[in-house]
Formats: structure tokens, sequence, C-alpha cells
């Protein structure tokens, strides 16, 4: 069965500053790695995905994320904070990208930006 | 990107009384769409995978009796929450893939 960690319920970061946010995951089969955001009382967006091929991915906002089979990790990174980037992150995997191959999130990262 | 709809955004009933929540895919089909239920600060949790014309799976520990689901078409899922109670108040999130994953903006269920 697959399952997400993300070490860190909570993490602060002053503006400006580099963001690391932790991921860990469980899969029998290579896995499809996502990270996405929530802000308050919102919907989820995609952030960015690792499917095969590059194990380093950009996606939006200037995150980026690197999957690590050894360290069987996916930590979301951005060198430089903004206070827009405060809101909840969840890290998920599935084990397919057919049409049935449900995702599962982990429990989520609130971030908080420090002016 | 694809588009997935959810109705209604927002729904406050009282206790006792059933909840229909709509999922829809705008401009594709969907043989399998996915229910989530999240409560606040609280990560996604999977409820059940809605399958076009057959019965759901529902995770373990989900009531299937308290939880209907319904797909009826390619292009819609319906969850029924039953004789809703205050505990099931929550954010319910519907999703469907068509190649990337697409969620449905959410419906907030407030059960008073």
């Amino acid at each position: 069965a697959q399952s997400v960690t993300q070490l860190g319920s909570h993490v602060s970061v002053s503006e400006g500053a580099l963001v690391l946010l932790r991921c860990n995951y469980s899969s029998s089969v290579p896995p499809y790695l996502f990270w996405y955001v929530q802000y308050p009382n919102q919907g989820l967006q995609l952030l960015l995905k690792y499917t095969t091929g590059a194990t380093l991915v950009k996606g939006i906002n200037g995150f980026e994320a690197e999957f690590k089979k050894s360290e069987t990790s996916f930590h979301l990174t951005k060198p430089s904070a903004h206070m827009s980037d405060a809101a909840e992150y969840f890290c998920a995997v599935s084990e397919g990208q057919t049409s049935y191959d449900k995702v599962i999130f982990g429990p989520g990262t609130s971030l908080s930006v420090i002016p | 990107g694809a588009v997935v709809s959810q109705h209604p955004s927002r729904v406050i009933c009282k206790s006792g009384t059933s909840v229909k929540i709509e999922c829809r895919s705008l401009d594709f089909q969907a043989t399998t769409m996915f229910w989530y239920r999240q409560f606040p600060k609280q990560s996604l949790m999977l409820m059940a995978t809605s399958n076009e014309g057959s019965k759901a799976t529902y995770e373990q520990g989900v009531e299937k009796d308290k939880f209907l689901i319904n797909h009826a078409s390619l292009t819609l899922s319906t969850l029924t929450v039953t004789s809703a109670h205050p505990e099931d108040s929550s954010f319910y999130i519907c999703s469907a893939r068509s190649g990337g994953q697409y969620f449905g903006p959410g419906t907030r269920l407030t059960v008073t």
C-alpha cells in the first residue's frame, strides 16, 4: 500500500529565506509524486509532479522538488519565500497515471512566512 | 486543462437530513472519480472510488450505507450523505483523472 509522510506539520520561514518542505513516500511500485498547495477555504492547486525521467522537477511559483529513490523522498524547495507562499502544502503519491489510480495525500505542512 | 466542478459549493442542513453533492467533469469523460473528505486543518482522506456504471469502492472505515455514491454517467458522480450528523460536517472534494489529476473546488457541508 502506498503512503506519504510529511515531516513537520508547521514550518515558519522568514521572507526571502529558503523554503524546504519534506516528504517521504512508501510505494510498492515506481511512484508518481505530486505537491499541491491549498490556500484557506480554497481547493487544491497542483504545484508540480514527478512521473518519469528527470528527477528534479520544476513547478509553478518558483517551486521545485527532487525525487530521490534511494531516500524515498520528494522534498519541495523554493530559494526565496514570499508572503504569498503562506498556505497548506500536501505531498501526494499515486501508483499510476491511469484514470483509476487513486492519489493518496500526506498529512500536510502549514507554511508561515514571517515578514 | 480539464475542469471538474462541484455543486453546491456550500450547504447547511439539519441533523438527520440527507444531502447530495454533485461532481461533474466539464470537458472530458471520467469513468472513475474519487471522493475525498477534509476536516479542518487536516489532510484529504480518500473516501471512495466512484466507477461509472458499477458500484463504488470504499476505503476502509468509510460507511457505504451512509455515503452513497452514484456514477450514472461518464461526466457525473454524486455523493449523498444520508442522515447527516454534525460530525459529518467537512469539506468534500472530488477529483477525476484525464492525463493529470483534476480536483473540484470542494463542497463545504455544515450539519446543524
